[in-house]
């Protein structure tokens, strides 16, 4: 079946450090992908998806590129900020019913 | 614009007292609705889904229950909570389309059992 697996956290970083959070699926056919955020006490928000191969979402300085070949979206920030402290969700979905979300990765990010 | 309500943020509640929480969707007509529970520290897992007035499907054998009584309204339940029952609820909407746009989360309630 579809499924997501993502880096375990947590991740700590300093400020203006670059950020990495690597997700792998896998799926039949070709699904959607996206990331969420979850802040502090806070449902999930979306933060960037990409529908097909090689598209590239981007939001708020974070950026994912679909990867078929590697079967992956890994998450890229170039500069974090302390806001930017949560915790990050891979999901992936074909139809529109059928999301499945990563385990999670919990970033903190010190001054 | 559409938006996704979520009510009550926090609850306590002792154990085999009864539960209902409430997620109303305003500004689309027909969404699929989701229940999700997010226990500490952990992931989230799908509860129930719903494509319809009274049309609930079921994820994983639980204590709990879904309701849809309105096309925009989905009611979360129990008879008698259970202390595992504790953790953060989320419902979730999204478009009925082909292909997939994501899903809008509510804020949340954050359950604890006593």
């Amino acid at each position: 079946g579809n499924s997501v697996t993502q880096m375990e956290g947590p991740v700590t970083l300093s400020e203006e450090a670059f950020l990495t959070i690597n997700c792998t699926y896998t799926a039949t056919g070709y699904p959607s992908l996206f990331w969420y955020v979850q802040y502090p006490g806070e449902g999930l928000q979306l933060l960037l998806k990409a529908t097909k191969a090689d598209d590239k979402g981007s939001n708020k300085g974070f950026e994912a590129t679909y990867r078929k070949e590697t079967t992956s979206f890994h998450l890229e920030k170039g500069s974090v900020q302390v806001s930017d402290s949560a915790v990050y969700f891979c999901a992936l979905s074909r139809l529109n019913n059928d999301m499945r979300f990563g385990a999670g990765t919990r970033l903190t990010v010190k001054p | 614009s559409q938006t996704i309500h979520q009510w009550p943020a926090t609850l306590v509640q002792p154990v085999g007292s009864p539960l209902s929480l409430e997620c109303t969707v305003e500004g689309t007509s027909n969404p699929n609705l989701y229940w999700y529970r997010q226990a500490a520290g952990r992931g989230l897992q799908l509860l129930f889904y719903s494509v319809g007035i009274g049309q609930i499907s079921s994820e994983v054998p639980q204590n709990l229950s879904a309701s849809r009584p309105q096309d925009r309204q989905f009611i979360l339940s129990s008879k008698k909570l259970l202390l595992s029952d504790s953790g953060f609820y989320l419902c979730a909407w999204s478009v009925v389309t082909v292909g997939s746009y994501g899903y809008t989360f509510g804020s949340g309630t954050r359950l604890t059992v006593v």
